[in-house]
């Protein structure tokens, strides 16, 4: 069985730039959720795909989106970067949409905005 | 404003010993609640879950507790190990709707030897 998983590891972009991050959910898994985590906060959700679409959506601005393709596997796009948009950033994958509590969490993709 | 609260951002205990973690929360919506645990470089794994319906739930070390009127629960680890050291973080969701669960700050635990 594999786990979740997220690409990059890191990186480093300047403000104002666009950025993609990209998250694999574990094996039979057809939901995933994204998470950003700012230094001493716990994780805050962005927003949920359950079967390619949108499926809940946390305080965010519409310069975060996200897709999710047909293989469950997904990902998070952020233009026009702020400083305050460095963070970690956790992609989580579940079974069934909002029928599902627990929650597989991949290590995550630190971004820092200079 | 913070709907779910930990308000040790650390704590330190000897190995053997009991850990107790808190977490507080205002939403009288919320009706499931959880912990992960997270180690460095790693993302959080689930480690135990209470529905509002209970008071208690057992698995192995741990055990969470939910006082519904206090809105309070608490994460005890007993005993306590070293590999247990990692942060951990209190989320709670509402019932119904879409999942969208609301994480608290975290406390860093430390099991010294």
């Amino acid at each position: 069985e594999t786990g979740v998983t997220q690409s990059p590891t890191h990186l480093i972009k300047t403000r104002g730039q666009q950025v993609t991050l990209r998250c694999s959910s574990q094996s039979g898994h057809n939901t995933v959720s994204w998470y950003q985590q700012a230094l001493g906060q716990g994780p805050q959700f962005i927003f949920q795909y359950y079967r390619e679409e949108e499926n809940g959506r946390g305080n965010f601005p519409p310069r975060f989106s996200g897709l999710q393709f047909p293989n469950y596997s997904s990902e998070l796009n952020v233009n026009a970067l702020e400083l305050d948009d460095s963070a970690l950033y956790l992609c989580a994958s579940s079974l069934d949409g909002t029928r599902s509590i627990e929650q597989y969490f991949g290590p995550g993709t630190r971004l820092t905005v200079t | 404003d913070q709907q779910v609260k930990q308000n040790s951002p650390s704590l330190s205990v000897q190995e053997g010993r009991i850990s107790i973690l808190n977490c507080d929360y205002t939403n009288s919506m919320f009706d499931y609640f959880l912990w992960y645990k997270k180690y460095p470089a790693e993302g959080p794994t689930f480690l135990i879950s209470i529905s509002s319906i209970k008071d208690k739930n057992e698995d192995g070390r741990f055990t969470v507790f939910l006082n519904k009127s206090a809105k309070h629960l608490s994460l005890h680890i007993v005993p306590s190990q070293p590999g247990d050291s990692a942060v951990y973080f209190c989320a709670a969701q509402p019932s119904g709707g879409s999942y969208i669960p609301t994480f608290g700050r975290g406390t860093s635990l430390i099991v010294h030897p």
